[in-house]
């Protein structure tokens, strides 16, 4: 069983640029979540895809995209860099959707360095 | 929205000794996951508590939800320097999307 894998596992951008991460979710798990983890805080949910729609979002601007294929694996995009985007983001995969506590499992995270 | 509170931010213990991480929520839990993270790496899952009363274990690590359903401790047994790391708890939603909510985290240190 593999588990959840996100790519690159760094990254330094400059203001304005765009960027994109991308996460392979655990086998059989069908949603996946994206976080965003500023330093000493605790990760802060961006959105959710299930069965390649967005399902659920957080307080984030719309220049925070996503995508979810059919093998399940996703790509967070972020446009206009700002300098306050710079943090841990991390995948997490999951079975189902809604009100369905299932486990949760996060990858690696990739971590995002905006000068 | 939901808020959940964590006690202590931190905490050292010396090699050995048992120690509690509280989770305190401002609603109802529907789901409560707690997370071990190493700094700057991914969450390790750890357990996910769902009724009243629930008690889960895995090694030296106990986790239990309050009948209320409103707080959740995590109890170490023991403590290893292998302990070591950031300790998260995360609510559930009860919404359309199953996110979850944490806490700021507490940071534990084990000393020899």
């Amino acid at each position: 069983e593999t588990g959840v894998t996100q790519s690159p596992t760094h990254l330094i951008k400059t203001r304005g640029q765009q960027v994109t991460l991308r996460c392979s979710s655990q086998s059989g798990h069908n949603t996946v979540s994206w976080y965003q983890q500023a330093l000493g805080q605790g990760p802060q949910f961006i959105f959710q895809y299930y069965r390649e729609e967005e399902n659920g979002r957080g307080n984030f601007p719309p220049r925070f995209s996503g995508l979810q294929f059919p093998n399940y694996s996703s790509e967070l995009n972020v446009n206009a860099l700002e300098l306050d985007d710079s943090a841990l983001y991390l995948c997490a995969s999951t079975i189902g959707h809604g009100i369905s506590y299932n486990e949760q499992f996060f990858g690696p995270g990739t971590r995002l360095t905006v000068l | 929205s939901q808020e959940l509170e964590q006690s202590p931010q931190s905490l050292i213990v010396q090699e050995g000794k048992n120690l509690t991480i509280n989770c305190t929520s401002s609603k109802t839990l529907y789901g409560l996951y707690w997370y071990k993270q190493k700094y700057g790496e991914g969450l390790i899952f750890l357990m996910m508590l769902q009724k009243g009363g629930e008690e889960k274990s895995h090694e030296k690590i106990t986790a239990k939800l309050d009948e209320k359903k409103q707080q959740s401790s995590l109890h170490i047994t023991a403590s290893q320097p292998s302990h070591a790391g950031i300790y998260l708890c995360g609510a559930g939603s009860t919404g359309t999307a199953s996110k979850l909510t944490f806490g700021t985290g507490t940071r534990l240190q084990v000393t020899l």
